[in-house]
């Protein structure tokens, strides 16, 4: 169990355009999941945190008009990066956090998005 | 507030090799600690975990100690294989009413030759 899925695995889209990232918790429900940004052969920034129901909770320096999240279930969380730019470009994953086992998040495989 | 720091990689082994990654942290009350994996192009795995200080976790022959007189949770496996190749990351996670959040060392590149 707690298998999490993205989709897509990678995208790429020309500047201007936006991007919907889906994240879904496939055999639990997730009543909080994360999205993270990781840039090549670095650690992974935590970007916002999702809650079902309610409004995502970003990190500093993180844009919320750029980086739209919606938890619209206790299985889906989106990630739409707006008027895409090239330095978005980036690996983009989500976690989940089950109810049940509070501290244990559960990572998607990554979305790799290409920004021309 | 709490962090995590990793020793620094790459790390170059050949297989059959004992394997330690090291990892400290800092935190305030008692938190969980964490062993991700990342392969790659693929997103986080769950390695293993520990809650609370003297637990040891282990999984496909990985095992690490939570020790709370060092703040320590150093990653060990007794013989490392080439498909163990792979970014190790630990993490942390405050309490609950914390958000759940995890805070990830640096990650530590491992390669393991043939």
């Amino acid at each position: 169990g707690a298998v999490v899925s993205q989709h897509p695995s990678r995208v790429i889209c020309k500047s201007g355009t936006s991007v919907k990232i889906e994240c879904r918790s496939l055999d639990f429900q997730a009543t909080t999941m994360f999205w993270y940004r990781q840039f090549p052969k670095k650690s992974l920034m935590l970007m916002a945190t999702s809650n079902e129901g309610s409004k995502a909770t970003y990190e500093q320096g993180v844009e919320k008009d750029k980086f739209l999240i919606n938890h619209a279930s206790l299985t889906l969380s989106t990630l739409t990066v707006t008027s895409a730019h090239p330095e978005d470009s980036s690996f983009y994953i989500c976690s989940a956090l089950r109810g049940d086992l509070t501290d244990t998040q559960y990572f998607g495989p990554g979305t790799r998005l290409t920004v021309l | 507030g709490n962090s995590v720091t990793q020793m620094e990689g790459p790390v170059t082994l050949s297989e059959e090799a004992f394997l330690t990654i090291n990892c400290t942290y800092t935190a305030t009350g008692y938190p969980s600690l964490f062993w991700y994996v990342q392969y790659p192009g693929e997103g986080l795995q769950l390695l293993l975990k520990a809650t609370k200080a003297d637990d040891k976790g282990s999984n496909k022959g990985f095992e690490a100690t939570y020790r709370k007189e060092t703040t320590s949770f150093h990653l060990e496996k007794g013989s490392v294989q080439v498909s163990d190749s792979a970014v190790y990351f630990c993490a942390l996670s405050g309490n609950y009413n914390q958000g759940g959040k995890l805070i990830f060392g640096q990650g530590t590149e491992l390669s393991v030759k043939p």
